[in-house]
């Protein structure tokens, strides 16, 4: 699986936007980026995924460049409910379509 | 449906004993995982299964762990002669085969194992 890099910890105010950045230079022609969180004591929670082109769900937006080697989740409008680790995680390719390689993730503090 | 259940929350156990937790899954949800989590680390993955057949396992699960599905519903996962070692959140998920992971999975709130 293609390794991730996100920055270990980032702070947001509530209300405001909260810009998650991923780097995955390795990634595959068919391997899928996910995002999930994880808020303290409680198991990973999925976000979204995407493969190519930009996705949006009732919790998140997901950017995917064009040259696939980095991404962006975006929380529109950050709550304190939204503290929690995220986690990119680059997966699904044809010989692997079962495992999450989980990094050590992106620690979201949002400040009131 | 409520998601993914595991039991127990939490067990606290002493060194060389045997444990035993249970996951049961989404009705609907033919594949299911388990992962362990160590304090500051992320999930690592431990065993999958689709339906009742065991597909891989992590070189993590070493001959004391031992995890069952019968009948494709719920799981065990079993640990014998414990250590501290194996003190962590113990995590399942479940999800749909065959482009079920493209969904996401759906993980349970896990069991905490501590070993004294």
């Amino acid at each position: 699986d293609a390794k991730t890099t996100q920055p270990p910890s980032m702070d947001c105010a509530e209300g405001r936007a909260a810009n998650l950045p991923c780097n995955h230079s390795t990634i595959s022609g068919n391997e899928y980026v996910y995002w999930y969180r994880q808020i303290h004591s409680q198991g990973p929670q999925y976000i979204i995924h995407g493969l190519k082109n930009n996705e949006t769900n009732e919790m998140a937006s997901l950017i995917i460049t064009e040259d696939r080697k980095s991404s962006t989740l975006i929380l529109p409008h950050a709550t304190l409910r939204d503290t929690a680790v995220y986690y990119c995680i680059v997966s699904g390719g044809p010989t692997n379509d079962y495992k999450l390689s989980f990094g050590a993730g992106t620690t979201v503090t949002v400040r009131a | 449906d409520t998601g993914v259940s595991q039991n127990p929350r939490h067990k606290i156990t002493k060194r060389g004993q045997n444990v035993t937790f249970r996951c049961d899954p989404i009705s609907e949800h033919n594949r299911l995982y388990w992962y362990r989590q160590t304090l500051g680390q992320g999930p690592e993955f431990l065993t999958y299964f689709q339906n009742e057949a065991q597909l891989e396992k992590s070189r993590l699960l070493s001959d004391r762990f031992s995890a069952e599905r019968p009948k494709g519903s719920f799981s065990t996962l079993e640990i014998q002669r414990t250590e501290q070692g194996d003190s962590a959140m113990y995590l399942c998920a479940s999800s749909l085969a065959a482009g079920g992971i493209k969904g996401g999975y759906t993980f349970g709130s896990g069991t905490r194992l501590t070993v004294v």
